[in-house]
């Protein structure tokens, strides 16, 4: 399996910030990555696709960037509503898929 | 546009086989991947498995020799089965459409597995 590693597990923040969750595999796995936004008691929200690829009706404040082992998901501008938790997730086509550990985004 | 929507039993004894049915509505399970995914309380996302309207599968090799993933074209159903419970299935189960990245979930289920 392919491990997949978030930084930082918690991410404190204010309105208005800019912040970036990073996301690495241990090995290589192309830009065969997605990101996730949950709230709690809700069901996952995709939000990027293929590393960078926005997902119709997410804000564009949210962009992923990245190839081979090292990923990022940066919020700009942190709103209110952006407060969750995010997962990466490898969807690499010859691996079982693996899901980050999750990184929560609270207020500071 | 596609719903899903599971069903099941909430408490499920240890050593039982955990059975859960995901409806599909608003479209055909024929068009698409189905899978399933678990998340334990307050932790982090595990894919199950996948599987496509002629009966292919695909499984998490952690949980290979325990899962089944079904498909039942006539009633737009996919199911889940999984034996051998024990306290760390524990989880909410969703179930998703496609096998590689999840745009459209089920609410979830959350099945307890305790005696």
């Amino acid at each position: 399996d392919i491990q997949m590693t978030q930084s930082p597990s918690t991410l404190s923040a204010s309105v208005g910030d800019s912040v970036t969750i990073t996301c690495r595999a241990r090995q290589s796995i192309g830009t065969w990555l997605a990101w996730y936004q949950q709230k709690p008691g809700k069901v996952p929200k995709l939000l990027i696709s293929d590393a960078s690829s926005l997902e119709s009706g997410v804000p564009s404040r949210f962009s992923g960037s990245g190839s081979g082992t090292e990923f990022t998901l940066t919020i700009s501008t942190l709103q209110p509503d952006d407060f969750a938790t995010y997962y990466c997730q490898q969807h690499n086509s010859y691996s079982p898929l693996t899901f980050g550990q999750g990184t929560k985004v609270e207020i500071k | 546009q596609v719903q899903l929507q599971e069903s099941g039993p909430g408490l499920v004894k240890p050593s039982e086989t955990l059975s859960l049915t995901c409806t599909v509505s608003g479209g055909s399970i024929t068009d698409y991947y189905w899978s399933w995914i678990r998340q334990p309380p307050g932790k982090g996302l595990e894919w199950i498995g996948y599987i496509y309207y002629d009966g292919s599968t695909n499984y998490n090799p952690s949980l290979k020799s325990r899962v089944t993933i079904s498909v039942d074209t006539s009633k737009n159903q996919i199911s889940l089965k999984l034996n051998s419970l024990t306290a760390a299935d524990t989880a909410v189960y969703y179930c998703a459409r496609d096998r590689r990245r999840f745009l459209v979930w089920g609410q979830g289920t959350l099945v307890t597995v305790s005696s």
